[in-house]
């Protein structure tokens, strides 16, 4: 099945710092979603983004499908952004099944 | 707009018990995923409804899980008897199509002792 991988699997920042989080995928993709688990177990949703480039406030995130990577950069760090940050992707379906295969994510600790 | 609601929100079971857990997902989606996450792992899908029929149930273990969608809104997800490596968080999620962003609800955290 397809692989993802993320690093770094561990990152501490000082608040107002910037990270940039990366997600390597080993086959082409349709659905590719960023997502940030906080701590008490939320799933939200930050990017569908299969491809291109999106910004929405401090998170941006660019996905080069042609290289199989995508980048989720957070700007200005905030101890909100704690959390763990995940990678999902799927494969084109053909018919097959649409869920999401994860990556293992990066566990981000924001100090004040 | 309503997200994806599920309940209970915890539950603790002893093992060979039965349990059963509920999602409702975004009104209007058609596409409904349970996943399960167990503790520093990401999320693993275990079945994926479209409408009320079945797309993927590969990875249920079938044996004791069994998932429905009877009139292809709301599902329950039942593992009976439970086993201790059951332990982890049940995630319901739906989508507008198959192709589509997918909304996560906040969960079901199970404890099997």
């Amino acid at each position: 099945g397809i692989q993802v991988e993320q690093s770094p699997p561990d990152l501490i920042l000082q608040e107002g710092a910037n990270s940039t989080l990366r997600c390597n995928f080993s086959d082409s993709v349709n659905n590719l979603q960023w997502f940030h688990q906080n701590p008490w177990g939320q799933l939200i949703n930050l990017f569908y983004i299969p491809s291109g480039t999106k910004q929405n406030g401090r998170l941006s995130a660019t996905t080069v499908a042609t290289e199989r990577y995508s980048l989720l950069y957070i700007s200005s760090s905030q101890t909100t952004d704690s959390g763990v940050y995940f990678c999902a992707v799927k494969l084109y379906s053909g018919g097959g099944a649409d869920g999401l295969t994860f990556g293992k994510g990066t566990h981000l600790i924001i100090q004040p | 707009e309503a997200g994806v609601a599920q309940s209970p929100r915890y539950k603790i079971i002893e093992k060979r018990q039965s349990v059963a857990f509920w999602c409702n997902p975004i009104s209007g989606h058609a596409t409904l995923y349970w996943y399960q996450q167990i503790l520093g792992q990401g999320p693993k899908l275990l079945i994926q409804f479209q409408n009320n029929g079945v797309v993927d149930d590969s990875q249920l273990p079938k044996d004791r899980f069994s998932a429905e969608r009877l009139k292809g809104v709301d599902s329950t997800l039942k593992i009976q008897p439970a086993k201790l490596e059951d332990s982890a968080v049940y995630l319901c999620a739906s989508s507008s199509d198959r192709e589509g962003t997918q909304y996560f609800g906040p969960g079901t955290r199970l404890l099997v002792l």
